[in-house]
């Protein structure tokens, strides 16, 4: 099984709503990770989880807060967001901190924020 | 992580061979070369990697040259479904699992 899934595909929430994006694999991978994408735009990495600790937060906004209950599943909750955070969300994983391994990517979210 | 470049966008014929090609003149010794593709409103896929040696699987090769500045992506019969945004991803051990996507290649393959 080389699958990452994610839900909800498609979610519209306004900027007072809280809601959470979910990730999840059974790959046994170690690593995980949240990109998110603007239309026409490439991926822009926001976290990385290495064996369920934080690694990387790339200076994203409080607004948007991931978590990675175990090994398998990664979350990314969300808060008071704005219209200008309407994107593609994508989770991705790999094995770890290994170079020369290939990583695998959900199909993402498409977030509309009203 | 070296940066990558490639061009903008690139007409294939259907059936004919596409090859991308990708700069990365400042890349370093352990450094490896990554191609993803992202089809239209989906997540990026995994295509193939290599650090010196060319490579090939079932959907693609990979050239590298000599001194490892550049690379070529090769799809060899490309179909109609290959039509995508290719990325040349240039990762090492100093970057730890972090992927730098560029701006990418725009694929059309017309029939």
């Amino acid at each position: 099984d080389t699958e990452v899934t994610q839900t909800p595909k498609h979610l519209v929430m306004g900027m007072t709503n809280k809601k959470s994006l979910k990730c999840e694999q059974h790959m046994g991978h170690r690593a995980m990770y949240w990109y998110k994408q603007k239309a026409k735009k490439p991926p822009e990495l926001m976290f990385v989880y290495s064996y369920e600790k934080l690694s990387i937060n790339e200076s994203v906004p409080s607004r948007f807060s991931p978590e990675c209950p175990n090994s398998s599943l990664l979350n990314l909750h969300l808060h008071a967001l704005q219209p200008e955070d309407s994107a593609l969300y994508l989770c991705d994983s790999s094995q770890g901190r290994v170079e020369g391994h290939e990583q695998y990517f959900g199909p993402g979210t498409r977030l509309t924020v009203t | 992580d070296a940066k990558t470049t490639q061009p903008t966008s690139m007409d294939c014929a259907e059936g004919r061979a596409a090859n991308l090609p990708c700069n990365h003149s400042t890349i370093s010794g352990n450094e490896y070369v990554y191609w993803y593709r992202q089809i239209h409103s989906q997540g990026p896929q995994y295509i193939i990697h290599g650090l010196k040696n060319n490579e090939t699987n079932e959907m693609a090769s990979l050239i590298i040259t000599e001194d490892r500045k550049s690379s070529t992506l090769i799809l060899p019969h490309a179909t109609l479904r290959d039509t995508a945004v290719y990325y040349c991803i240039v990762k090492g051990r100093a970057a730890g699992n972090k992927l730098t996507f560029g701006g990418g290649t725009r694929v059309l393959v017309k029939p």
